[in-house]
């Protein structure tokens, strides 16, 4: 059973147009994580939100920390192509030095020009 | 330059053969992940490592063993590899956040396809 669901699992969508990809859990994560990842290459962290309720802004993109720390949501204004790839939730676990990251399903997204 | 190494980026095996798979960090993390990617599934946890000679199952370790005897380097051992285990590996370091002063951000190597016929 994954921990984490994300939806949608695929996308295509046209330039210019907006999107929201979800992240849930019945689990509490201490922090949450956002990574992308294109093809031949390991996922790149896009932003961390640590307390519930938290929003945070990257350019065209939002994300979102649900107020009881177990879902996240990340939104896209204007997606450009440059944005496809494929978009994966991470929820750590433990304190201190002890860190368990748990993925998502992942979003596989697809700009078309 | 923030680096993670993984030794082969293409394996090709036999039912039944032991596999290694390694991982080297440069950045003096302490820990280490192992994960396997399948579509739909996203990445799943085999097991982590917070610090040298120290282990933990993560959410689907069955089939494989790790080892971590120095601090750069995480090793992902299959002792009898099955064709359920073809998969993409991604080996994955951090320094742990929090109260430790770190971001908790995970940097991952380029990955290992391995194949089992």
């Amino acid at each position: 059973t994954q921990l984490l669901e994300q939806s949608p699992q695929f996308l295509s969508i046209q330039e210019g147009e907006n999107l929201t990809v979800y992240c849930n859990s019945s689990s509490v994560f201490s922090s949450l994580q956002w990574y992308r990842q294109e093809p031949g290459e390991g996922p790149v962290l896009l932003v961390t939100v640590v307390t519930g309720g938290e929003v945070k802004k990257l350019k065209r993109l939002t994300f979102q920390f649900g107020d009881a720390r177990k879902d996240s949501s990340l939104h896209i204004t204007a997606a450009q192509p440059g944005d496809t790839g494929l978009y994966l939730c991470a929820g750590e676990m433990g304190s201190g030095g002890y860190q368990k990251v748990t993925f998502g399903t992942g979003t596989k997204l697809q700009v078309i020009p | 330059d923030v680096k993670v190494t993984q030794s082969s980026r293409y394996l090709v095996k036999r039912t039944g053969e032991k596999v290694f798979l390694e991982c080297v960090q440069d950045m003096d993390h302490e820990n280490m992940f192992w994960y396997r990617q399948d579509p739909g599934l996203g990445l799943r946890l085999i097991y982590f490592s917070y610090d040298v000679k120290m282990k933990e199952k993560g959410d689907i370790p069955e089939g494989y063993s790790v080892s971590r005897e120095k601090k750069e380097r995480f090793s992902l051992i299959l002792e009898s590899a099955s064709t359920n285990q073809t998969s993409m590996y991604l080996c994955a370091s951090s320094f742990p956040g929090g109260a430790r002063g770190g971001s908790g951000e995970l940097f991952f190597g380029e990955g290992s396809r391995l194949t089992v016929l």
